[in-house]
């Protein structure tokens, strides 16, 4: 177990649709860092925040926005869905920020689209 | 472009002997290099990691090697047991610490 909790396991949903992903890091992480694992881009980085601020972006579609909350919870949410963003997308945490930091994974959400 | 590249998508390997699973990348500057082991179902496990300033680095039966001047680095394993058949990704670590991944090579360890 890796301490980084994701919600939910798993999604169905149809295409134009909106879905919220939840995530909680390691207790006293303050990075959190998104991942999209299709089977044809592979696992691709799309979003950072470090302690409510948002970091850096990857190759994240603009139908798609996260946010880190005080608690340092984070959530991604992805809008107007399509066929081609059914994927499994992961949540990571590191504890600061900087190449070298270990970054720890969730489970994962498993996403759907019909 | 920084990118990883792993080039053998698979590689069977008898119990007891040696894995080795390799990397390539381009444009190194400071960096450091990860390596993960996924199952299926489940998420990315941090295995090890090198900076760039380093040639080896070993922890347990794993040891990683990096070869600059080639642009190379190597995941040694010894001895291979079942257990460490999964996917395995190398990975870059840059800037803020986001990583960039290879493709993954999927290891099976035969008993």
């Amino acid at each position: 177990d890796s301490g980084v909790t994701q919600t939910p396991k798993h999604l169905i949903t149809a295409t134009g649709q909106r879905v919220t992903l939840r995530c909680s890091p390691r207790s006293g992480d303050l990075s959190v860092y998104w991942y999209q694992q299709s089977l044809d881009q592979g696992l691709q980085f799309l979003i950072q925040y470090y302690n409510g601020e948002e970091r850096a972006k990857g190759n994240i579609l603009e139908r798609f926005s996260a946010q880190q909350f005080p608690d340092l919870h984070s959530e991604l949410n992805l809008s107007s869905l399509e066929l081609g963003d059914s994927a499994l997308y992961f949540c990571a945490s590191s504890a600061f920020l900087g190449p070298g930091d270990t970054q720890y994974f969730g489970p994962g959400t498993r996403l759907t689209v019909l | 472009d920084q990118q990883v590249k792993q080039n053998s998508p698979s590689l069977s390997v008898q119990e007891g002997r040696i894995s080795i699973l390799n990397c390539d990348y381009t444009n190194s500057m400071f960096d450091y290099f990860l390596w993960y082991k996924k199952y299926p179902a489940e998420g990315p496990t941090f295995l090890i990691s090198i900076s760039s300033i380093k040639d080896k680095n070993e922890d347990g039966r794993f040891t990683v090697f990096l070869n600059k001047s080639a642009k190379h680095l190597s995941l040694h394993i010894v001895p291979s047991q079942p257990g460490d058949s999964a996917v395995y990704f190398c990975a870059r670590s840059v800037e803020d610490g986001q990583l960039t991944f290879g493709s993954g090579t999927q290891l099976t360890v035969l008993p």
